[in-house]
Order: C-alpha cells, then structure tokens, then sequence
C-alpha cells in the first residue's frame, strides 16, 4: 500500500514569493495534517482538514493557508514568504475511527527561503 | 513550560544494551500517546501506539503513567539501526487532531 506522498521534494523560493505544496493522503484516508519543522526545533501543527473542512489550525499567521480536494488531496500554500519560513513541510494523514487515529506522515518538502 | 518534554540526550549506548526514555506532557486533558522514531532528515515513523495498560512490540516497551503524567519507551537489546531520535507525542482531547511533538531524545547505538 503507498504511503503518504509529497511534492516537491525541495522547493527555493525568494522572499515575498508564493510556495504551494502538495500532498496526497494514504489511500482510504479522509484527514491531512500539514506539520512544520523548522531547522533545530520541533514539529509545529500547522492545519486540519478532513472531507474538504478546515477543522483546527495551529498558532501560525493566516498567510498559512491550505485546502483539501474531493479527492483528499491537499495543498498548503504560503503566502508573502519570510526567511524563517524555511522548513521541513511534512504532511500526515489519517483515518477517523474514534481511537487513536494514528498519523503517518510523509517524506516532506524542504522549502528554503533566500 | 513546553507541553511534552523529553530529555534531548544523546544517549551512546553499545550494541545489546537495554535504554529508556522519558517524556512527561502538561495537559491532563491528553488522551493519545504515541512514539515516534526520526531518522536524520527523514519524516517521523510511527514507532508504537501507547495504551493505558502498556504494551510491547518486539523488543520496545511503552508504558503510560496518567496520574503522573509521564510516558517511557524502553529499547532491549540495542542494534546499530535503533540509531535516531525518539520523538514523545500526545493529542489532548480538547486540540482536535493536533499532535504535540516533544523536542526528541536521540539515541546511538555504537558498535
């Protein structure tokens, strides 16, 4: 069974510019998480959306943005890109049971901001 | 306070050692607790669930403490690819589907 993928694996954009990264869930799941891991920090939770809703989002400006397709796809973009916007982007997906709900994540897009 | 804090290490240990881990979480609302494994520059791997009655999977241990808030994976039998840094995680019931990530404690195994 495929994993969780995502594009583009790396991505360079310029301060100011507009980054848009994509994600596509494990088959079968209906919630995409966007995480972000700036360089010697934690994993910070970024947004929620599950059957085409945002459900919850994370302490982060609203130039943080993203939505979910009918197919469960998902895309964060950023708007107005800040150098400390450089990061590990990672993507998780899940399903809803009602228990743990594990989250399996993707192999992330690293996006350095010059 | 961070809400999940873990000992950052490293912890060196040799080959066929046993080493533990802590982490403790702040918000007694938490419900959800898992380990994760990261590999240098890789995305987080599910390592084992946590259940209340603790569990074990091969040669890894978790166990959960509610009233004290803590949570500990235990690693027999160390092998050279045990080498990563162990990510403690808890979703509370009242943040949705939010996981919060401790900073990690890396570990490696030497020859």
């Amino acid at each position: 069974e495929a994993g969780v993928t995502q594009s583009p694996t790396h991505l360079i954009k310029t301060r100011g510019q507009q980054a848009t990264l994509r994600c596509s869930p494990i088959s079968g799941h209906t919630s995409v998480y966007w995480y972000q891991q700036a360089l010697g920090l934690g994993l910070q939770f970024l947004l929620w959306y599950d059957e085409g809703e945002e459900r919850n989002r994370g302490n982060f400006p609203p130039r943080f943005s993203g939505r979910q397709f009918p197919n469960y796809s998902s895309e964060l973009n950023v708007n107005a890109l800040e150098l400390e916007d450089s990061a590990l982007y990672l993507c998780a997906s899940s399903l809803l049971t009602g228990g743990y709900n594990e989250q399996f994540f993707g192999p992330g897009t690293r996006l350095t901001v010059l | 306070r961070k809400e999940v804090e873990q000992d950052p290490g490293p912890f060196n240990v040799p080959e066929g050692a046993t080493v533990a881990f802590n982490c403790t979480y702040s918000n007694s609302a938490s419900q959800s607790f898992f380990w994760y494994r990261q590999d240098c520059r890789k995305e987080p791997k599910l390592l084992m669930s946590v259940y209340s009655s603790g569990n074990e999977d091969g040669r890894f241990t978790a166990q959960l403490n509610r009233a004290s808030q803590y949570i500990s994976l235990l690693i027999r039998d160390s092998k050279l690819s045990d080498s990563a840094t162990y990510l403690c995680v808890v979703r509370a019931q009242n943040a949705g589907n939010m996981l919060t990530f401790g900073g990690g404690t890396r570990l490696m195994v030497k020859p």
